[in-house]
């Protein structure tokens, strides 16, 4: 089935300092959605990328979807503690026939010292 | 507050027990999805519903069953439970039948099996 890497798995930065996940997929994805988990929280929907190369941008927040629409990545800009928990990338992938499920990466735990 | 709601929020009970998890969706949205989420094995989706009728399965086990009701609210059934079934279970929901678009995702209900 659809699989979706996610790295790094953890990442702790200083307060200021810059952050990136990526996420990479063997297969062309029709779209890709991040989503941020506080620590005992619930996962919060981020953002949806559905062309190729597409760029977005939310605050400090940028969203990536490669040419080939078989990566993707998120990076922050002079991270601050409110920026804690663990991102994820999802994709949609069918499940059988026109079904489908949302399939997502394992994740990366930031954490940032004040 | 994303607007779905999920109980009981924890939940402790002896392997080979059966418990039942509910979830209410976001006015409006007709999907309901079940995951599942552990340490080592991140956020897994289990199974879907939409508008009443299963619409697409993950890697949800024989011991588990799940169901939607005609108020669009949902129950996943676990049972014969094992000590590898402690986990999060977290509800989501969204307005179509999935492959694209954003899920509302529940505060989750904490499983602890002894």
């Amino acid at each position: 089935g659809q699989q979706v890497m996610q790295i790094p798995q953890y990442q702790h930065v200083q307060e200021g300092e810059d952050f990136t996940t990526y996420c990479n997929s063997s297969t062309t994805l029709s779209n890709i959605q991040w989503y941020k988990q506080r620590p005992g929280g619930h996962p919060v929907f981020l953002i949806q990328l559905v062309k190729s190369g597409e760029v977005k941008k939310q605050k400090r927040l940028t969203f990536q979807f490669g040419e080939a629409k078989k990566n993707s990545s998120l990076h922050i800009t002079a991270t601050q503690t409110t920026d804690v928990g663990t991102y994820f990338c999802a994709a949609w992938g069918s499940s059988g026939g026109s079904n489908y499920k949302l399939t997502f990466g394992k994740g990366t735990l930031l954490t940032v010292n004040p | 507050d994303s607007g779905v709601t999920q109980t009981p929020k924890h939940l402790i009970t002896a392997t080979g027990q059966r418990v039942t998890l509910r979830c209410s969706p976001r006015s409006g949205d007709l999907s309901v999805y079940w995951y599942q989420q552990s340490l080592d094995q991140g956020l897994q989706f289990l199974i879907q519903y939409y508008n009443g009728e299963e619409r697409a399965k993950g890697n949800i086990l024989e011991r588990f069953s799940a169901q939607q009701f005609p108020d669009l609210h949902s129950e996943l059934n676990l049972s014969s439970l094992e000590l590898g079934d402690s986990a999060l279970y977290f509800c989501a929901s969204s307005v179509g039948p999935g492959g694209s678009g954003e899920q509302y995702f529940g505060p989750g209900t904490r499983l602890t099996v002894t």
